[in-house]
């Protein structure tokens, strides 16, 4: 089954980029997903990427996939202390309405 | 729209009690999603619905956890008997139709229910 993986801290200065990386293993997904999670808060969908689209920007984010390496980004330009979060990938399983999600990147914004 | 609706949000009860659950998806959406959010465990589909009907069910934990969808617009979930090891967030979540949405498998997710067993 798919398998997604996420690195589980990123600390950035207020103004910097940041950029959260994600890896999965099934390649069939058509599309694959950034959801934002506040404290105490559901999951917020963020932006997506269409499986034949190597870039997509959004404001201040910038989704990049690159198949061959079944690796995807999301870039936060101009981080903003709002923006502390865990953000999570996610992708959806060959022939179902599942999203297999990754375990979730905290994203820690300091002034 | 008041989007995924979930109640209650928190619920502290004792081993052995039954708990429910309950979740008020999106008016139109014909798919509905139960997960589990734990720190050692992250993010588990427990069961998914699709026009009412359970569809997959295999993450279901065990037999005391139950799951219905009685109509469009309510779902439940059930422990029975729960135990301390079920202490987590339940997230409810749904979607549109694919060819509606245009983009299959958006979901949206409800604030969650903090359940403590003690």
């Amino acid at each position: 089954g798919e398998d997604v993986e996420q690195s589980l801290f990123l600390s950035v200065r207020e103004g910097d980029s940041s950029v959260i990386n994600c890896t999965y293993t099934d390649s069939s997904s058509t599309y694959l997903y950034w959801y934002k999670q506040e404290p105490g808060a559901g999951l917020q969908l963020l932006t997506y990427i269409f499986s034949n689209m190597d870039m997509k920007q959004d404001q201040r984010l910038t989704v990049l996939l690159n198949k061959k390496d079944k690796h995807l980004s999301l870039r936060i330009a101009d981080t903003q202390t709002g923006d502390s979060a865990i953000y999570f990938c996610a992708g959806t399983l060959y022939n179902t309405d599942k999203l297999i999600f990754g375990t979730g990147t905290r994203l820690q914004v300091f002034p | 729209d008041a989007g995924v609706i979930q109640s209650p949000r928190h619920e502290v009860t004792e081993m052995g009690q039954e708990v429910t659950l309950r979740c008020k998806p999106i008016s139109g959406h014909n798919s509905l999603f139960w997960y589990r959010q734990t720190m050692m465990r992250g993010l588990e589909l427990l069961i998914y619905f699709n026009n009412n009907v359970p569809i997959d069910d295999s993450g279901m934990p065990e037999d005391r956890f139950s799951a219905k969808m009685p109509n469009a617009s309510f779902s439940t979930l059930k422990i029975q008997p729960s135990e301390p090891r079920d202490s987590a967030v339940y997230f409810c979540a749904s979607s549109l139709p694919a060819l509606r949405q245009g983009r299959k498998d958006t979901q949206y997710f409800g604030p969650g229910t903090r359940l403590t067993v003690l």
